[in-house]
C-alpha cells in the first residue's frame, strides 16, 4: 500500500458526460500529480499540485482541469468526455515539489467512456 | 512531446535470462528513476540515480547512469517470473515547466 488513495476505482460512463477523479495523498506529501495511461502511450503527464498551487503542466487538454485543496487532496474533472477519453488515471504525490524526490502512485482510477 | 526514450517497448525472455532496458533524454538530467508497474498494478519506485556514471545494484537488478546524464539502463540477471511487468525510466525534464516524465516503459514478460 503506497499510502496514496484513488477514488473511484473504476468510472463507466458516458460521451459528452462529466466526471471527477479523486485523490488523496500521502500523509505528510505536499505535492500531487495526475498522470494518464492509455495502452500505447504510457504515462503520460497531466498535471502536478505542489502544496495548493500548480507546478507543471503536461499535455492536459482544456477540458480537462484539476485543484488541490487546503487539505492537499486533489481532484481531477474531465468533461465533454469522448471515448478516447478511456485510460487509466494516477494520481502520485511526493514530499517535494521537484527534482530528486520519488512519486508514490495510487492503485489507479479506470475510466471508461461508452 | 515525449523527452525521454525507452527501448525496447518489448521483450520476451526464457527464465534464467538476462534483460536489459535502455533509457535516452534529449536533455541532461539531474537525476534518473526506475518504476516498475507490475500487470494490474501501479507503478512503484524501485531507485534513483543521481551522480554520473553511478551504478547500483538491487539483488539480481542492476541501474546504470551514464557519464553524460543523458542515459541510463537496467539490467536484470537471471530472470524470474516475479520479474514480469512494465519498466519505466523517469526524469525531471521541462526547464521553467520542470517536470517528472516517464519513458513509454518496457514491457518485460517471462517464459518459464
Amino acid at each position: 500500500d503506497s499510502g496514496v488513495t484513488q477514488t473511484p476505482k473504476h468510472l463507466i460512463t458516458a460521451t459528452g458526460q462529466r466526471v471527477t477523479l479523486r485523490c488523496s495523498p500521502r500523509s505528510g506529501d505536499l505535492s500531487v500529480y495526475w498522470y494518464q495511461q492509455s495502452l500505447d502511450q504510457g504515462l503520460q503527464f497531466l498535471i502536478q499540485y505542489y502544496n495548493g498551487e500548480e507546478r507543471a503542466k503536461g499535455n492536459i487538454l482544456e477540458r480537462f482541469s484539476a485543484q488541490q485543496f487546503p487539505d492537499l487532496h486533489s481532484e481531477l474533472n474531465l468533461s465533454s468526455l469522448e471515448l478516447g477519453d478511456s485510460a487509466l488515471y494516477f494520481c502520485a504525490s511526493s514530499v517535494g515539489g521537484g527534482g530528486r524526490t520519488e512519486a508514490f502512485f495510487g492503485q489507479g482510477t479506470r475510466l471508461t467512456v461508452v | 512531446g515525449q523527452q525521454v526514450m525507452q527501448i525496447p517497448q518489448y521483450q520476451h525472455v526464457q527464465e534464467g535470462e538476462d534483460f536489459t532496458t535502455y533509457c535516452n533524454s534529449s536533455t541532461t538530467l539531474s537525476n534518473i528513476q526506475w518504476y516498475k508497474q507490475r500487470p494490474g498494478g501501479h507503478p512503484v519506485f524501485l531507485i534513483q540515480l543521481v551522480k554520473s556514471g553511478e551504478v547500483k545494484k538491487q539483488k539480481r537488478l542492476t541501474f546504470q547512469f551514464g557519464e553524460a546524464k543523458k542515459n541510463s539502463s537496467l539490467h536484470i540477471t537471471a530472470t524470474q517470473t516475479t520479474d514480469v511487468g512494465t519498466y519505466f525510466c523517469a526524469g525531471w525534464v521541462g526547464g521553467s515547466n520542470y517536470k517528472l516524465t516517464f519513458g513509454k516503459g518496457t514491457l518485460l514478460t517471462v517464459n518459464p
